[in-house]
């Protein structure tokens, strides 16, 4: 089965410095790769979406990376503020019969400090 | 922006009884919900997949009889948990995918946590 792994299980950073979040997977090829924003107690929210023919998927402070080759994703936040701390989950979907289905990563915990 | 609303928030119950969450999508139509189980510092555990008119599929060790999924239009899942054990206790979330296709972000609720006592 499919295996995702986000290293680290959590970062601390001073506000100002880009953070940078990172995700591996084995034993699948996802068709496409999801970020998503998870604060306590609370549902995930989405943040981005790369598919696996792209590179590189921008949206305001944030940049997301898809590496198919090193199965690996990078996930980054310029300019941190103490309000991005929360967990970030990466998530994985297929194509096929898995269509729509997600598999997440446990998350990295995001402390952003003043 | 599209809202899923996901009702009760928390429960409470005792071992043996069963516990219904229902999950809605507010302002668009869901043909597909997801419903995830998330124990405390790990992942989310996709468990099943709701269709709307036909049955649940669901994940490879999640037992059907003992979640039982109901989509019975195309704004409201169900997910009972049938003789709830203390084991059984965790935080369930369902989505719902904004467009068709499979390929978009979801929309998440706000999540059910479960306490079987």
């Amino acid at each position: 089965s499919q295996k995702i792994e986000q290293n680290s299980e959590a970062l601390n950073i001073q506000e100002g410095k880009t953070a940078t979040l990172t995700c591996n997977y084995t034993n699948y090829s996802p068709a496409y790769l999801q970020w998503y924003r998870q604060d306590p107690g609370r549902g995930p929210v989405f943040l981005l979406l790369i598919r696996e023919n792209e590179k590189e998927k921008r949206k305001e402070r944030l940049k997301v990376t898809f590496d198919t080759t090193l199965k690996q994703s990078l996930f980054h936040i310029t300019a941190s503020q103490p309000a991005d701390s929360a967990t970030y989950l990466c998530a994985l979907g297929g194509r096929g019969s898995t269509l729509g289905r997600l598999y997440f990563g446990r998350g990295t915990q995001l402390t952003v400090w003043p | 922006g599209a809202v899923v609303s996901q009702h009760p928030s928390w429960v409470i119950c005792k071992s043996g009884t069963s516990v219904k969450i229902e999950c809605r999508s507010l302002d668009f139509q869901a043909t597909t919900m997801f419903w995830y189980r998330q124990f405390p510092k790990q992942s989310l555990m996709l468990m099943a997949t709701s269709n709307e008119g036909s049955k649940a599929t669901y994940e490879q060790g999640v037992e059907k009889d003992k979640f039982l999924i109901n989509h019975a239009s195309l704004t409201l899942s169900t997910l009972t948990v049938t003789s709830a054990h203390p084991e059984d206790s965790s935080f369930y979330i369902c989505s719902a995918p904004w467009t068709s296709g499979g390929t978009g972000e979801l929309f998440f609720g706000e999540g059910s946590r479960l306490t079987v006592l």
